[in-house]
């Protein structure tokens, strides 16, 4: 069975400038959860997903937002880029809800500039 | 408020040797907890977990052990090898699921 798959895995935005990256999850997975990990922070959570509904949502301005497809897909977006959005951004996903056997993907690494 | 804590933010143990990998968690409602390991470069990997109604769970040369008294977790490595080397995160799940907050991390070196 494939994994957790992130696109792109690399990218380098300007200030102010706008993202959305991608997550597809492992299939029959229907909860996807996202993270911001950096090395000040550590891993931090952003929100979950499951069946195209936010679940649950972190401590993040609202410029972190999200949308989970009908076939669990899922993709977040930041607007209005800073400097300390700089981060990998994890992609985690579980066959049901509340993160039980959650999996991650690898990450797409934001550089911002 | 919620937090996830580790003892030891580095351990290096010999090749062959046992590993203790400790942290410490404050909420005590919490009820699902995961231990990851994440090499440089990758994304975590899931290793083992355990709900708040055990004690202890076993899988292929790890174990974890819940200490719901003390709020202490800790997972065991068997005859730790050098591809053990990484950063392994400990994470509960808050009450109710709500999310799921990871501790700061604990790099593990093996030295051959």
């Amino acid at each position: 069975k494939a994994g957790v798959t992130q696109t792109p895995r690399y990218l380098i935005k300007t200030r102010g400038q706008q993202v959305t990256l991608s997550c597809s999850p492992i299939s029959g997975h229907r909860s996807v959860s996202w993270y911001q990990q950096t090395p000040g922070q550590g891993l931090q959570f952003l929100f979950e997903y499951f069946s195209e509904t936010q679940r649950n949502k972190g401590n993040f301005p609202g410029r972190f937002s999200g949308r989970q497809f009908s076939n669990s897909r899922s993709e977040m977006n930041v607007s209005t880029l800073e400097l300390g959005d700089s981060a990998l951004y994890l992609c985690a996903s579980s066959p049901g809800p509340s993160f039980y056997e959650q999996y991650f993907g690898p990450g797409t690494r934001l550089t911002v500039t | 408020g919620e937090s996830v804590g580790l003892h030891l933010p580095t351990l290096s143990v010999q090749e062959g040797d046992n590993s203790i990998i400790n942290c410490a968690y404050s909420n005590s409602a919490s009820d699902y907890f995961i231990w990851y390991k994440q090499e440089s470069g990758k994304g975590p990997q899931f290793i083992i977990d355990i709900r708040s109604n055990m004690d202890k769970r076993q899988g292929q040369r790890v174990t974890v052990l819940l200490n719901k008294t003390v709020k202490h977790l800790s997972l065991q490595i068997a005859a730790t090898q050098p591809g053990d080397s990484a950063v392994y995160f400990c994470a509960e799940r808050g009450n109710q699921g709500g999310k799921l907050i990871f501790g700061q991390g604990t790099e593990l070196s093996v030295k051959p």
